[in-house]
């Protein structure tokens, strides 16, 4: 069975640091590419940040770009998501979710639970 | 790139049809023939239910259903059943490995 459990979420000032982690099991992790996807309260979801199954290709959204880092250890079957220079409009529930890209399609086909990130004063 | 565009609630009476539509541009609904379909209930993570714009992951009921007519894509549910009452949301390819989701619409079972 596919899992995958996000952790590091919690409240921290603007300004401040996250690192969000991601552990996989149930499938071969080093074979798949990864996303964040984030979901501010009350809100739809926002596509954060893509990287592929061997950390060679990585994109990140405009509202991200230059402050959120995205990293995968596939020895360790973990995803992360280091976050700085935090704003209150990154507060949200940040998801990983597995994509299936390539020849004909694009779809995220497994998510986490979620982990929520509060940036407030 | 700007969210693809979701009514923002619908309804339905059980066993009656719904078609929630999701518009964007030649950029992302309209350039690629990769747009998905998630289901969100409150507090859950979101579910895959439509892939491709028509293809149902193996679990789905085929009561999901998905098409695509230029720059919107939809979604029709048939059969209304109380447990489809949640939240749906359309994502697309818009290029550079980059998803971009529709705002969102709320299912209402009448």
């Amino acid at each position: 069975e596919v899992q995958l459990v996000e952790s590091g979420g919690g409240l921290v000032q603007p300004g401040g640091s996250l690192r969000l982690s991601c552990a996989a099991s149930g499938f071969t992790f080093s074979s798949y590419s990864m996303n964040w996807v984030r979901q501010a309260p009350g809100k739809g979801l926002e596509w954060v940040s893509y990287i592929s199954s061997s950390s060679s290709t990585i994109y990140y959204a405009d509202s991200v770009k230059g402050r959120f880092t995205i990293s995968r250890d596939n020895a360790k079957n973990s995803l992360y998501l280091q976050m700085n220079s935090l704003r209150d409009e990154d507060t949200a529930v940040y998801y990983c979710a597995r994509v299936r890209v390539g020849a004909n399609k694009y779809y995220f086909d497994y998510w986490g639970q979620g982990t929520l990130v509060t940036v407030s004063s | 790139q700007s969210a693809l565009t979701q009514p923002r609630s619908v309804s339905g009476s059980p066993g009656q049809s719904v078609t929630i539509s999701c518009t964007g541009t030649s950029s992302d609904v309209g350039g690629y023939n990769y747009v998905s379909w998630y289901q969100q209930h409150p507090g859950k993570a979101p579910k895959l239910m439509i892939y491709d714009v028509s293809k149902r992951p193996s679990g789905v009921p085929d009561r999901f259903s998905g098409s695509k007519s230029g720059n919107t894509a939809s979604l029709t549910i048939s059969g209304l059943q109380a447990e489809d009452e949640a939240d749906y949301y359309c994502c697309s390819y818009a290029g550079s490995y980059a998803g971009v989701f529709g705002g969102g619409t709320k299912l209402t079972v009448l």
